[in-house]
C-alpha cells in the first residue's frame, strides 16, 4: 500500500527557532494535509493543500505541496512553547477517500 | 459550529467482549471515516462510511464493523476484543465537497 515517510521523528529545539519537516511518498498524492496532534487528542488541522507547487501560510506555519506530487513541507517560524506535540502529515489520493499518514514528527520545544 | 464528537471518551473491556464506539459528525458533514491509533503504529485507516453505505475499509478484519445512521452519525463495533485491539479509535468527518477531514477527540479502548 502507499506509504508516507516523514522525517524527522523527533526534534528538540530552543523556544524562538525555525522547524521544518517533510513528508515523502514513493506513490502521487492529490492532496496534502497536515495536522498537530496534542497527548490524548485528535488531531487538529493546520494547512491543506489542494494544488502541485502551492504553498500556503498559517500564521507562524507555512506548507507546500512538491511538484512531483510525492513530497510536501511544513515549516514553523520562531517556535513557542505550545508548538510541542506531534505532526502528521497526510495525503489524499482519490478524491473523497481515506487519509494515509505518516508516521509523525514529535516536537519538544525549550523555553 | 459544534466540532466532532466521539463517545465514550474512555472504555475497558476484556478479551473476547465487544465494544461499541459512537462518531457525531460536524452539521452538514456527510462522510465519516474511522482510524485507529495504536501504540507505535501510527494512525492505521480503518472504513468509511458516505450516505449510509461503507465506500472503503482498511486492512482490519472483519470483526472491525460499523454502520452509518441516517443523521450521519455513526458506529464502529469491535467483536471477538483482542489485547492488541488496545488503541485510541479516531473519528473524522468531510462535507461539502472539499477533502479535508477533521477529527473527533478519539476514544480511549483498552483491552484487558
Amino acid at each position: 500500500g502507499q506509504q508516507l515517510n516523514q522525517s524527522p521523528q523527533s526534534m528538540f529545539i530552543q523556544e524562538g527557532e525555525d522547524v521544518s519537516m517533510n513528508c515523502t511518498s514513493s506513490s502521487i498524492f492529490n492532496t496534502w494535509l497536515w495536522y498537530k496532534q496534542d497527548p490524548g487528542e485528535g488531531p487538529v488541522l493546520l494547512i491543506a493543500l489542494y494544488k502541485a507547487g502551492e504553498l500556503t501560510s498559517n500564521g507562524r506555519l507555512t506548507a507546500q505541496f512538491g511538484i512531483t506530487r510525492k513530497d510536501s513541507f511544513l515549516n514553523i517560524s520562531a517556535s513557542i512553547p505550545s508548538d510541542v506535540g506531534i505532526y502528521f502529515c497526510a495525503g489524499i489520493y482519490n478524491a473523497g477517500n481515506m487519509l494515509t499518514f505518516g508516521g509523525g514528527t514529535r516536537l519538544m520545544v525549550k523555553p | 459550529e459544534a466540532g466532532v464528537t466521539q463517545s465514550p471518551t474512555h472504555l475497558i473491556k476484556t478479551r473476547g467482549q465487544q465494544a461499541t464506539l459512537r462518531c457525531s459528525p460536524i452539521s452538514g458533514h456527510t462522510s465519516v471515516y474511522w482510524y485507529q491509533q495504536a501504540l507505535g503504529l501510527g494512525l492505521q485507516f480503518l472504513l468509511w462510511y458516505d450516505e449510509g453505505e461503507e465506500r472503503n475499509r482498511g486492512n482490519f478484519p472483519p470483526r472491525f464493523s460499523g454502520r452509518q445512521f441516517p443523521n450521519y452519525s455513526s458506529e464502529l463495533n469491535v467483536n471477538a476484543l483482542e489485547l492488541e485491539d488496545s488503541a485510541l479509535y479516531l473519528c473524522a468527518t468531510r462535507g461539502g465537497g472539499a477533502d479535508t477531514q477533521y477529527f473527533g477527540p478519539g476514544t480511549r479502548l483498552t483491552v484487558l
